[in-house]
Protein backbone atom coordinates (compact mmCIF):
# COMPACT_ATOMS: atom_id res chain seq x y z
CA UNK A 1 0.00 0.00 0.00
CA UNK A 2 1.39 3.70 -0.66
CA UNK A 3 -0.93 4.66 2.31
CA UNK A 4 -1.38 9.11 1.46
CA UNK A 5 0.47 10.88 -1.33
CA UNK A 6 0.66 14.15 -2.16
CA UNK A 7 1.90 16.14 -5.08
CA UNK A 8 3.36 18.52 -5.93
CA UNK A 9 6.10 17.75 -2.87
CA UNK A 10 7.23 21.75 -3.81
CA UNK A 11 5.15 24.71 -5.53
CA UNK A 12 5.84 27.93 -6.09
CA UNK A 13 2.67 30.44 -6.65
CA UNK A 14 2.64 33.96 -7.73
CA UNK A 15 0.12 36.03 -6.25
CA UNK A 16 -3.24 35.72 -7.51
CA UNK A 17 -2.55 32.48 -9.53
CA UNK A 18 -4.57 29.13 -8.74
CA UNK A 19 -3.51 25.55 -8.11
CA UNK A 20 -5.02 22.35 -7.12
CA UNK A 21 -2.99 20.33 -4.56
CA UNK A 22 -3.73 16.75 -4.65
CA UNK A 23 -4.23 13.76 -2.01
CA UNK A 24 -4.49 10.46 -1.93
CA UNK A 25 -4.95 7.52 -0.05
CA UNK A 26 -5.61 3.52 -0.87
CA UNK A 27 -6.75 2.19 2.78
CA UNK A 28 -10.30 2.88 2.21
CA UNK A 29 -10.56 5.48 5.01
CA UNK A 30 -14.03 7.15 5.07
CA UNK A 31 -12.20 10.35 6.82
CA UNK A 32 -9.78 12.51 4.56
CA UNK A 33 -8.59 16.28 6.22
CA UNK A 34 -5.90 19.25 5.35
CA UNK A 35 -3.80 20.46 7.93
CA UNK A 36 -1.68 24.02 6.76
CA UNK A 37 1.64 24.15 9.21
CA UNK A 38 2.97 27.23 10.12
CA UNK A 39 6.19 27.59 12.56
CA UNK A 40 4.98 28.12 15.62
CA UNK A 41 1.45 27.14 14.82
CA UNK A 42 1.37 23.74 15.05
CA UNK A 43 -1.30 21.99 12.57
CA UNK A 44 -4.13 23.83 11.88
CA UNK A 45 -7.42 22.24 9.94
CA UNK A 46 -8.59 23.65 6.59
CA UNK A 47 -11.65 21.23 5.39
CA UNK A 48 -12.35 17.56 6.28
CA UNK A 49 -14.43 15.06 4.79
CA UNK A 50 -16.03 12.25 6.59
CA UNK A 51 -16.99 10.50 3.46
CA UNK A 52 -17.27 10.69 -0.61
CA UNK A 53 -19.47 14.04 -1.23
CA UNK A 54 -19.46 15.38 2.22
CA UNK A 55 -17.03 18.14 2.74
CA UNK A 56 -16.79 20.83 5.96
CA UNK A 57 -14.88 23.98 7.04
CA UNK A 58 -12.34 23.04 9.67
CA UNK A 59 -10.67 25.78 11.00
CA UNK A 60 -9.02 28.11 8.53
CA UNK A 61 -10.95 27.56 5.51
CA UNK A 62 -10.56 31.05 4.07
CA UNK A 63 -8.88 30.68 0.08
CA UNK A 64 -9.30 27.08 -0.43
CA UNK A 65 -11.49 25.14 -1.69
CA UNK A 66 -12.29 21.11 -1.53
CA UNK A 67 -14.31 18.52 -2.94
CA UNK A 68 -14.36 14.79 -2.61
CA UNK A 69 -15.86 12.83 -5.18
CA UNK A 70 -13.91 9.54 -4.23
CA UNK A 71 -13.27 7.70 -1.24
CA UNK A 72 -9.60 7.77 -2.06
CA UNK A 73 -9.33 11.43 -3.27
CA UNK A 74 -9.35 15.14 -1.84
CA UNK A 75 -7.99 17.33 -3.47
CA UNK A 76 -7.15 21.26 -2.35
CA UNK A 77 -7.88 24.29 -3.95
CA UNK A 78 -6.48 27.50 -3.81
CA UNK A 79 -8.50 29.97 -5.66
CA UNK A 80 -6.14 33.19 -5.78
CA UNK A 81 -2.90 32.83 -3.89
CA UNK A 82 -2.07 34.89 -1.77
CA UNK A 83 1.68 35.11 0.34
CA UNK A 84 -0.09 34.41 3.27
CA UNK A 85 -1.17 30.86 2.21
CA UNK A 86 2.73 30.30 2.01
CA UNK A 87 2.81 27.11 4.31
CA UNK A 88 3.51 23.62 3.77
CA UNK A 89 0.58 21.73 3.85
CA UNK A 90 -0.74 18.46 4.66
CA UNK A 91 -3.26 15.73 4.08
CA UNK A 92 -4.38 13.09 6.33
CA UNK A 93 -6.56 9.85 6.56
CA UNK A 94 -7.61 8.04 9.54
CA UNK A 95 -10.39 5.01 9.96
CA UNK A 96 -13.60 6.02 10.85
CA UNK A 97 -16.02 9.28 9.90
CA UNK A 98 -14.22 11.21 13.12
CA UNK A 99 -11.29 12.41 14.55
CA UNK A 100 -10.61 9.96 16.82
CA UNK A 101 -8.51 7.72 15.60
CA UNK A 102 -5.09 7.72 14.61
CA UNK A 103 -4.59 10.06 11.69
CA UNK A 104 -2.03 8.96 8.68
CA UNK A 105 -0.51 11.90 7.13
CA UNK A 106 0.69 12.77 3.62
CA UNK A 107 4.20 13.61 3.02
CA UNK A 108 3.31 17.31 2.63
CA UNK A 109 3.44 19.82 0.03
CA UNK A 110 6.01 23.07 0.63
CA UNK A 111 3.83 26.40 -1.21
CA UNK A 112 5.38 29.77 -1.67
CA UNK A 113 3.48 32.48 -2.42
CA UNK A 114 5.96 35.47 -4.06
CA UNK B 1 -14.06 25.76 19.09
CA UNK B 2 -11.25 23.75 21.17
CA UNK B 3 -7.90 25.51 22.19
CA UNK B 4 -4.68 23.20 22.45
CA UNK B 5 -1.48 25.11 24.46
CA UNK B 6 1.80 23.39 24.90
CA UNK B 7 4.66 23.68 27.07
CA UNK B 8 7.41 23.87 26.40
CA UNK B 9 7.85 25.38 23.03
CA UNK B 10 11.48 24.04 23.22
CA UNK B 11 13.68 21.03 25.24
CA UNK B 12 17.04 20.32 25.44
CA UNK B 13 17.25 17.50 27.40
CA UNK B 14 20.48 15.22 28.60
CA UNK B 15 20.88 11.49 26.61
CA UNK B 16 19.51 9.33 29.23
CA UNK B 17 17.38 11.82 31.05
CA UNK B 18 13.75 12.03 30.82
CA UNK B 19 11.27 13.95 28.64
CA UNK B 20 7.95 15.85 29.53
CA UNK B 21 5.84 17.69 27.68
CA UNK B 22 2.48 19.38 29.03
CA UNK B 23 -0.48 20.73 26.98
CA UNK B 24 -3.86 21.90 28.45
CA UNK B 25 -7.09 22.08 26.14
CA UNK B 26 -10.21 23.77 26.67
CA UNK B 27 -13.24 21.71 26.12
CA UNK B 28 -14.63 19.48 28.97
CA UNK B 29 -15.75 17.64 26.76
CA UNK B 30 -12.68 16.35 24.70
CA UNK B 31 -11.92 12.69 24.95
CA UNK B 32 -9.23 12.21 22.75
CA UNK B 33 -5.59 12.95 23.26
CA UNK B 34 -3.10 11.84 20.58
CA UNK B 35 0.80 12.97 20.89
CA UNK B 36 2.48 13.03 17.41
CA UNK B 37 6.26 12.86 16.82
CA UNK B 38 7.28 14.88 13.26
CA UNK B 39 11.25 14.21 12.82
CA UNK B 40 12.81 17.26 10.66
CA UNK B 41 11.31 17.12 6.80
CA UNK B 42 8.90 14.08 7.22
CA UNK B 43 5.56 13.72 8.11
CA UNK B 44 3.69 13.58 11.56
CA UNK B 45 3.40 9.97 13.26
CA UNK B 46 1.16 9.05 15.85
CA UNK B 47 3.44 7.78 18.85
CA UNK B 48 0.69 7.44 21.35
CA UNK B 49 -3.23 8.42 21.84
CA UNK B 50 -5.30 8.42 25.35
CA UNK B 51 -9.33 8.47 25.75
CA UNK B 52 -10.76 9.87 28.25
CA UNK B 53 -12.11 6.56 30.30
CA UNK B 54 -8.45 5.82 31.48
CA UNK B 55 -5.75 7.74 33.09
CA UNK B 56 -2.71 6.67 31.80
CA UNK B 57 -1.01 4.41 28.77
CA UNK B 58 2.89 3.48 28.40
CA UNK B 59 4.48 1.87 25.45
CA UNK B 60 7.79 1.22 26.16
CA UNK B 61 9.50 4.85 26.83
CA UNK B 62 6.90 6.91 26.07
CA UNK B 63 3.82 7.66 28.59
CA UNK B 64 0.75 10.17 28.64
CA UNK B 65 -1.12 10.78 31.79
CA UNK B 66 -4.69 13.02 31.83
CA UNK B 67 -6.03 14.46 34.41
CA UNK B 68 -9.88 15.33 33.24
CA UNK B 69 -10.19 17.47 36.03
CA UNK B 70 -7.57 19.89 35.57
CA UNK B 71 -7.95 19.44 31.48
CA UNK B 72 -4.51 18.84 30.96
CA UNK B 73 -2.39 15.72 29.76
CA UNK B 74 1.50 15.10 29.47
CA UNK B 75 4.42 13.22 27.33
CA UNK B 76 6.69 11.29 29.51
CA UNK B 77 9.89 9.88 27.76
CA UNK B 78 12.56 8.16 29.48
CA UNK B 79 15.97 6.92 29.16
CA UNK B 80 15.74 9.67 26.18
CA UNK B 81 17.97 8.59 23.46
CA UNK B 82 19.35 10.77 20.15
CA UNK B 83 16.42 9.34 17.49
CA UNK B 84 13.73 10.84 20.15
CA UNK B 85 15.47 14.47 18.70
CA UNK B 86 11.89 15.88 16.89
CA UNK B 87 9.22 18.02 17.53
CA UNK B 88 6.27 16.69 19.33
CA UNK B 89 2.71 17.65 19.04
CA UNK B 90 -0.11 16.96 21.25
CA UNK B 91 -3.71 17.26 19.96
CA UNK B 92 -7.30 17.08 21.61
CA UNK B 93 -11.03 16.33 20.08
CA UNK B 94 -14.11 16.06 21.72
CA UNK B 95 -14.47 12.82 18.75
CA UNK B 96 -16.89 14.52 16.56
CA UNK B 97 -14.96 15.85 12.93
CA UNK B 98 -12.01 18.36 14.07
CA UNK B 99 -8.63 17.84 15.69
CA UNK B 100 -7.38 20.33 17.58
CA UNK B 101 -2.75 20.34 17.94
CA UNK B 102 -0.76 22.29 20.33
CA UNK B 103 2.22 23.93 18.49
CA UNK B 104 4.66 21.87 19.45
CA UNK B 105 7.89 20.92 21.33
CA UNK B 106 11.01 20.88 19.58
CA UNK B 107 13.14 18.11 21.71
CA UNK B 108 16.74 18.43 21.51
CA UNK B 109 18.60 15.03 22.68
CA UNK B 110 22.02 15.97 23.75
CA UNK B 111 24.32 13.34 23.21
Amino acid sequence: NAGVTQTPKFQVLKTGQSMTLQCAQDMNHEYMSWYRQDPGMGLRLIHYSVGAGITDQGEVPNGYNVSRSTTEDFPLRLLSAAPSQTSVYFCASSYGQGAYNEQFFGPGTRLTVL
Amino acid sequence: GENVEQHPSTLSVQEGDSAVIKCTYSDSASNYFPWYKQELGKRPQLIIDIRSNVGEKKDQRIAVTLNKTAKHFSLHITETQPEDSAVYFCAASTGDYKLSFGAGTTVTVRA
